[in-house]
C-alpha cells in the first residue's frame, strides 16, 4: 500500500526552528519529487515546495512567502523527505502534508500539526 | 487571495448534479493538468480526479473533470450525503513556478 507518514510536528516559539519528516511506503520513492503542502487552521490548502529527484540533481522550488526560511531534503536511501523550518512566524501555524508529485499530487499522508506561539 | 478561483460554496439535493467550477489563466489551468481533491472534515486530501479528466481507480464514476481554456470544473452527478466535504482544484503555475490551489468549494448536501 502507498503511504506516507509525517512527524516532527509540535508547539515552537516564535523564531524557532523544526524539522518534520516523512517516511514513504509502497512505492519507488527515489523516481518520484516530492511536495510539502500546509494547511492553517480553518483555511485553504498552501504549496510548500517541492524536491525533485536524483534525475533532475534533487532540485528545489518554494513558494514565495516561504523561500528562505524553509528548506526540502531528502534521503533517498531512507525513503524520507524532510522540512527545515527557520525562523518561524504565528502564520506558519499550520497542518503540514507530505505529497507525492506525479505531474501533480496524487498521495497525500495524514499531516502533522505546528503550532508556532508564545 | 488565491491563484485559482473556486465558488466558497455550492450545494445540492440527494440525486442531483452539481459543478464547481475552477478559474485561473494563461500560466497556470490553460497550459498544465488540473487536479481536483476532496477534504472530507478532520482528514487529508484525497486525489479525485488527476490530469484534468481522469479518475483514480477507487474514485465513483459519478465524478468527473473537465478543462476547457483557463477554466476546470469537477462534476459530481447523482449526489449524495457522502459527498459533503470541501474540494480543491489545483494546477502548476509557470509564472510562479509554483503548484497553487484554489480556495476550496464547501458542498453542502441539503
Amino acid at each position: 500500500e502507498v503511504q506516507l507518514v509525517e512527524s516532527g510536528g509540535g508547539l515552537v516559539q516564535p523564531g524557532g526552528s523544526l524539522r518534520l519528516s516523512c517516511a514513504a511506503f509502497g512505492f519507488s520513492f527515489s523516481d518520484y519529487y516530492m511536495d510539502w503542502v500546509r494547511q492553517a487552521p480553518g483555511k485553504g490548502l498552501e504549496w510548500v515546495g517541492r524536491i525533485r529527484n536524483k534525475g533532475e540533481s534533487y532540485t528545489t522550488e518554494y513558494a514565495a512567502s516561504m523561500k528562505g526560511r524553509f528548506t526540502i531534503s531528502r534521503d533517498d536511501s531512507k525513503n524520507s523527505l524532510y522540512l527545515q523550518m527557520d525562523s518561524l512566524k504565528i502564520e506558519d501555524t499550520a497542518v503540514y502534508y507530505c505529497a507525492r508529485d506525479n505531474y501533480g499530487v496524487d498521495v497525500w499522508g495524514q499531516g502533522t500539526t505546528v503550532t508556532v506561539s508564545s | 487571495q488565491s491563484v485559482l478561483t473556486q465558488p466558497p460554496s455550492a450545494s445540492g439535493t440527494p440525486g442531483q448534479r452539481v459543478t464547481i467550477s475552477c478559474s485561473g489563466s494563461s500560466s497556470n489551468i490553460e497550459t498544465n493538468y488540473v487536479y481536483w481533491y476532496q477534504q472530507l472534515p478532520g482528514t487529508a486530501p484525497k486525489l479525485l480526479i488527476y490530469r484534468s479528466n481522469r479518475r483514480p481507480s477507487g474514485v465513483p464514476d459519478r465524478f468527473s473533470g473537465s478543462k476547457s481554456g483557463t477554466s476546470a470544473s469537477l462534476a459530481i452527478s447523482g449526489l449524495r450525503s457522502e459527498d459533503e466535504a470541501d474540494y480543491y482544484c489545483a494546477s502548476w503555475d509557470d509564472s510562479l513556478s509554483g503548484r497553487v490551489f484554489g480556495g476550496g468549494t464547501k458542498l453542502t448536501v441539503l
